[in-house]
């Protein structure tokens, strides 16, 4: 079946624009999760939702950054006044329920790139 | 909070050799260890996990780890890699009981040479 997928797979912008990145999970899946990779970094963590709602945010490095999960599948995170130093991979995983016997199964991310 | 260690940022082997990636965590509380592997241009993909029980856990493409709680390790091993092992490999904890956020080492460039 389908897996993780992720649009734009990049996405260019100038500093201080607003930018919109878009996750559709694993069809069933009830988590989803968001993490940032930088250069030369491990993934990390920003938020996960539970359904519609967002069990955990504590990730999420100011409120520039938001994210929605508006019907429980397709999740859009998105970055108000965008500055140069969120210039990273944007990951999306998805879980068909919470704990560890769920595997994270990872989308191929969204390279942002701000100017 | 809890915290991963990947001693070696990069790895080269000769194919046919055995490898060792390095993982040691941190944490007050009890956890669950994973290895994932990105291949290039490609998304994370899970190899192996420990929740309980053996301490020594198989995963895919012939990859096995070993928990050691005394020595707060994981390290990940192969006895025999090929070229298409070539990839970076990430392990990751999260707590027992808590949020179920991946905390992330920094990762392990693993280069197989002919």
């Amino acid at each position: 079946g389908a897996g993780v997928s992720q649009t734009p797979s990049n996405k260019v912008t100038e500093k201080g624009k607003y930018v919109e990145l878009r996750c559709d999970p694993i069809s069933g899946h009830t988590a989803l999760y968001w993490y940032r990779q930088s250069l030369g970094q491990g993934p990390e963590f920003l938020i996960y939702f539970q359904g519609t709602g967002a069990a955990d945010d504590s990730g999420l490095p100011n409120d520039r950054f938001f994210a929605v999960r508006p019907e429980g599948s397709v999740s859009t995170l998105k970055i108000q006044r965008t500055e140069r130093g969120d210039s990273a991979v944007y990951l999306c995983a998805s879980s068909l329920g919470t704990g560890p016997t769920d595997t994270q199964y990872f989308g191929p991310g969204t390279r942002l790139t701000v100017l | 909070a809890q915290s991963v260690t990947q001693l070696d940022s990069q790895v080269p082997v000769f194919e046919e050799a055995p490898v060792e990636l390095r993982c040691n965590y941190s944490s007050s509380v009890s956890v669950y260890l994973f290895w994932y592997v990105q291949y290039p241009n490609q998304g994370l993909q899970l190899l192996l996990k420990y929740l309980s029980g053996s301490t020594l856990v198989k995963g895919i493409n012939g990859f096995e780890a070993e928990f050691n709680k005394s020595q707060t390790s994981f390290h990940l091993r192969k006895p025999s890699v090929h070229i298409s092992d070539t990839a970076e490999y990430f392990c990751a904890v999260t707590t027992q009981g808590g949020s179920e956020k991946l905390v992330f080492g920094k990762g392990t460039k693993l280069t197989v040479n002919p």
